[in-house]
């Protein structure tokens, strides 16, 4: 069975700051992996997937990640965070190709402190 | 940019009663899902639905959970007698067919049952 796991429920990182959140998964088959970004009172936005064409993702708003199959991780970076990259951030892993059975971490509040 | 569209935002419901939770998914989206998330919790997947019939569930979708896709635009969730532990806030999704498109969520309906 798949599963993730996101390291750290609260994240906070001073503006300017490097963004790292942590994303372990597990699956039984190579696996497709995204993240997600919800806003306050808003739905969950995709921000980045892994389908096996680059190990190295990019994403919208200066987000990318690197997917390690020897980690079995799929962390998500930004080199300098904004204000407006305050949300929670979900990691999500899915073994089907066609219909998105997403099976998702329990998520990463970031907060960005001025 | 076309979005998924849920109503209502919020439903409040007593205990035993029957909701129904719509959506409006994206026009030329032919895969319509629901995913849950209980406050605190991880979100979840609960159904799928492709050409008119679920195409997978979880163990959470029970015999008390159905999906219907009513007329041409509308993908609707009803629960037939809610209970305490149905609140959540419910997301509606819908993708394109295939090569691992990307699902387009929703803002969410907060159901809460008293």
């Amino acid at each position: 069975a798949q599963s993730v796991t996101q390291l750290g429920s609260h994240v906070s990182v001073s503006e300017g700051a490097l963004v790292l959140l942590r994303c372990n998964y597990s699956s039984s088959v190579p696996p497709y992996l995204f993240w997600y970004v919800q806003y306050p009172n808003q739905g969950l936005q995709l921000l980045l997937k892994y389908t096996s064409a680059a190990t190295l993702v990019k994403g919208i708003n200066g987000f990318e990640a690197e997917f390690k199959k020897s980690e079995t991780s799929f962390h998500l970076t930004k080199p300098s965070a904004h204000m407006s990259d305050a949300a929670e951030y979900f990691c999500a892993v899915s073994e089907s190709e066609g219909a998105q059975k997403l099976v998702f971490g329990q998520g990463t509040r970031l907060t960005i402190n001025p | 940019e076309p979005e998924v569209t849920q109503t209502p935002s919020h439903q409040v419901t007593q205990m035993g009663q029957e909701v129904i939770l719509r959506c409006v998914p994206i026009s030329n989206h032919l895969y319509f899902y629901w995913y849950r998330q209980i406050l605190g919790q991880k979100v979840e997947f609960l159904v799928s639905f492709y050409n008119n019939e679920i195409s997978e569930k979880s163990e959470i979708f029970d015999d008390q959970f159905s999906v219907e896709r009513p007329d041409g635009s509308n993908f609707t969730l009803k629960i037939r007698s809610t209970k305490l532990e149905d609140s959540a806030m419910y997301f509606c999704a819908s993708s394109v067919v295939g090569d691992n498109s990307p699902l387009h969520f929703g803002n969410g309906t907060r159901l809460t049952v008293t």
